[in-house]
């Protein structure tokens, strides 16, 4: 199985600040890699597939770069809205593994 | 509108058995695949299962394989969840979640990846 380590597990920022998470793959993924927000007591939600496409509806201050072992999600202007944990998955192979989590926190 | 719309969850004890169903609208269910997810209180998401279009092919994590059974009535629109001997370790909320999918004629493939999601069903495994 294709191990998933995201970094930092947890972050504290403040509103406008620019927040960027890591993902990194235990072996090549290729582009990919999906990105996923969660509210408490929410479902997920995808917000980039592919490594780096933006979801339909998702607002461009998310971005995803990233190929091969190592991926970040850029958040350029944090929002009060976008408080969540953020998780990353792999859709290279079965099973779609997720990262264990980054939970985004008010400063 | 894509909506999912999971059932069947609850408490059980351990070595029982339970049946998640999950009721789709607002697309054409049979050309997606679809999985069921799952997050233990306070922990991070888990896929357990998946399950192609037309049902032929069925996926399973090692942590369910030989316990768990997912299948789909294309008919109904509805996905399912057979989970047998179950185990505290199963406690989560379970949730069913639509497959992106891309065609290339005349196929449709997994994605393996997650547009849509239900809002989860809570199963306890408890005693």
């Amino acid at each position: 199985d294709i191990q998933m380590t995201q970094s930092p597990s947890s972050l504290s920022a403040s509103v406008g600040d620019r927040v960027t998470i890591t993902c990194r793959a235990s072996q090549s993924i290729s582009s990919y890699l999906n990105w996923y927000q969660q509210k408490p007591g929410k479902a997920p939600k995808l917000l980039i597939y592919v490594a780096s496409s933006l979801q339909s509806g998702v607002p461009s201050r998310f971005s995803g770069r990233g190929s091969g072992t190592d991926f970040t999600l850029t958040i350029s202007s944090l929002q009060p809205e976008d408080f969540a944990t953020y998780y990353c998955q792999q859709s290279y192979s079965i099973p779609p593994m997720f990262g264990q989590g980054t939970k985004v926190e008010i400063k | 509108e894509v909506q999912l719309l999971e059932s069947g969850g609850g408490l059980v004890q351990p070595g029982g058995s339970l049946r998640l169903s999950c009721a789709a609208s607002g697309f054409t269910f049979s050309t997606y695949a679809m999985s069921w997810v799952r997050q233990a209180p306070g922990r991070g998401l888990e896929w357990v299962s998946g399950i192609s279009g037309s049902g032929g092919s069925t996926y399973y994590a090692d942590s369910v394989k030989g316990r768990f059974t997912i299948s789909r009535d294309n008919s109904k629109n509805t996905l399912y969840l057979q989970m047998n001997s179950l185990r505290a370790e199963d406690t989560a909320v379970y949730y069913c979640a639509k497959d992106e999918g891309y065609c290339s004629s005349p196929s449709c493939y997994p994605s393996w990846y997650f547009d849509s999601w239900g809002q989860g069903t809570l199963v306890t495994v408890s005693s």
